[in-house]
C-alpha cells in the first residue's frame, strides 16, 4: 500500500506562472517531508523540506505547504521557468528514524512551456 | 569534491549473467541505499545499509544482493534471478546524526542497466 501518493503523473504550466505539485500521505507518523527534483538520466537532487511543526517553508521561488490534518503537502514554484521542467518526487520520513530510508511517491513530471 | 559516484553510467549485459553496479561515496556518510527507478514507478528501495557489515532488504530485494565491507562502498549485484533487471539504478547515502534527527539523502548520478 502506497504511503506517499502523488496522484498527478504530469503537469504542464506556462513560463512565469505558478506550478503547484501535490502530495498526500497516509501514515500519520510521518513528520518530515522532502521534495526532490530529477532530470532524465541523473540522480535526484534535494530541493526543499518541511518539518511537521511548521506549515510552510520557503526557499527562493520554492515554497512547501503542509496541512497535517489533511495529510497533504504541496510544492509551489513561482515563477515557473523552463529549467524547472523535471520529475518532482515527494518523500517522507519519521522523526525517530535515524537512517531508515525515505518513503517516496511515484513522482510528477512538470513541463514548463516557454 | 565530495560526492557519490556510480559507475558505469550505462551497462549492457546478456540475459542470465550476474552484474555488479558500483557505488562509492567520499562524504563519510554512514548509511547507503540502492533504489530502482522504472517509468511510472517512482523510486523503489532495493537494499540499504546503516553501518558497515550490516544491511537490510528493501521493498524489492528479490534477485539482488549487496555487501558493505567498507564505509564508502556499497556495491549491488543484479543476479540472473532478477526477472526484470533492465532499469535505472540509483545509489544514495546519508550522514547519521542520530535518532531524533532528519537525514536528507544524497543521490549518485545513476546507472542505466540494459539486459539484452
Amino acid at each position: 500500500d502506497q504511503q506517499v501518493k502523488q496522484n498527478s503523473p504530469s503537469l504542464s504550466v506556462q513560463e512565469g506562472r505558478i506550478s503547484i505539485l501535490n502530495c498526500d500521505y497516509t501514515n500519520s507518523m510521518f513528520d518530515y517531508f522532502l521534495w526532490y527534483k530529477k532530470y532524465p538520466a541523473e540522480g535526484p537532487t534535494f530541493l526543499i523540506s518541511i518539518s511537521s511543526i511548521k506549515d510552510k517553508n520557503e526557499d527562493g521561488r520554492f515554497t512547501v505547504f503542509l496541512n497535517k490534518s489533511a495529510k497533504h503537502l504541496s510544492l509551489h514554484i513561482v515563477p515557473s521557468q523552463p529549467g524547472d521542467s523535471a520529475v518532482y518526487f515527494c518523500a517522507a520520513s519519521f522523526y525517530n528514524s535515524g537512517n531508515t530510508p525515505l518513503v517516496f511517491g511515484k513522482g510528477t513530471r512538470l513541463s514548463v512551456i516557454a | 569534491d565530495g560526492g557519490i559516484t556510480q559507475s558505469p553510467k550505462y551497462l549492457f549485459r546478456k540475459e542470465g549473467q550476474n552484474v555488479t553496479l558500483s557505488c562509492e561515496q567520499n562524504l563519510n556518510h554512514d548509511a547507503m541505499y540502492w533504489y530502482r527507478q522504472d517509468p511510472g514507478q517512482g523510486l523503489r528501495l532495493i537494499y540499504y545499509s546503516q553501518i558497515v557489515n550490516d544491511f537490510q532488504k528493501g521493498d524489492i530485494a528479490e534477485g539482488y544482493s549487496v555487501s558493505r565491507e567498507k564505509k564508502e562502498s556499497f556495491p549491488l549485484t543484479v543476479t540472473s534471478a532478477q526477472k526484470n533487471p533492465t532499469a535505472f539504478y540509483l545509489c544514495a547515502s546519508t550522514r547519521d546524526r542520530g535518532l531524533g534527527t532528519h537525514n536528507e539523502q544524497f543521490f549518485g548520478p545513476g546507472t542505466r542497466l540494459t539486459v539484452l
